[in-house]
């Protein structure tokens, strides 16, 4: 069973702010990675795959990278629509990790 | 471009069966290449992958949860169905269904999600 954990649970950033989402995997997953973006009441949204793929349509302020056990979501310049919940998600066994929240500082 | 939708009771006892079915339209299930999976969210919580069928009916669960499930897939009705047996009230969820875009892939589309209640 592989386990994914991310860091930090909660983030509190400002618009324009750099920010970076750690996932850990317990054991090597290659670079089968995704990441997700999750507003209240909606369904996630693939945002990275492949560790470092962007999915068509996200704004290229998303960025992955990574591979084996530890990967980053990072959000270059932080605008008012990705306050959320992102969740890293490895699809060789397809567990998620818990979940970050960005919310405003 | 597709789209899935979730349907079935949002209410269930304790002990019966949840039955979903995810309708899907833009693409043809039939038309291989995709596999389609069910996955749940409890209240407030994080994401949990349940399993996933091909539209040849073969299928991949959660070993967590392989016991309780059954999938299906009716391609005459570009559906396919999640039962998940003996619920109880940590079934609670809501449950999305999703396409991957291969066996092991990333989930690319979702349905909205629709809350299951299980309760007395």
């Amino acid at each position: 069973d592989i386990q994914m954990t991310q860091s930090p649970s909660t983030l509190s950033a400002s618009v324009g702010d750099r920010v970076t989402i750690t996932c850990r995997a317990s054991q090597s997953i290659s670079s089968w990675l995704a990441w997700y973006q999750q507003k209240p009441g909606k369904a996630p949204k693939l945002l990275i795959y492949k560790a470092s793929s962007l999915e068509s349509g996200v704004p290229s302020r998303f960025s992955g990278s990574g591979s084996g056990t530890e990967f980053t979501l990072t959000i270059s310049s932080l605008q008012p629509d990705d306050y959320a919940i992102y969740y890293c998600q490895q699809y060789k066994s397809y567990s998620f990790g818990q979940g970050t929240k960005v919310e405003i500082k | 471009q597709v789209q899935l939708q979730e349907s079935g009771p949002g209410l269930v006892k304790p002990s019966q069966t949840l039955s979903l079915t995810c309708t899907v339209s833009g693409v043809s299930i039939s038309s291989g290449g995709y596999y389609w999976s069910w996955i749940r969210q409890h209240p407030g919580k994080g994401l949990e992958w349940i399993g996933y069928i091909y539209y040849s009916g073969s299928t991949y669960y959660n070993p967590s949860l392989k016991s309780r499930v059954t999938m299906s897939v009716d391609t005459s009705k570009n559906q396919f169905s999640l039962k998940l047996r003996s619920v109880a009230a940590a079934d609670t969820a809501v449950y999305y269904c999703a396409r991957n875009l291969a066996a092991a892939g990333p989930f690319d589309s979702w349905g909205q999600g629709t809350l299951v209640t299980v309760s007395s």
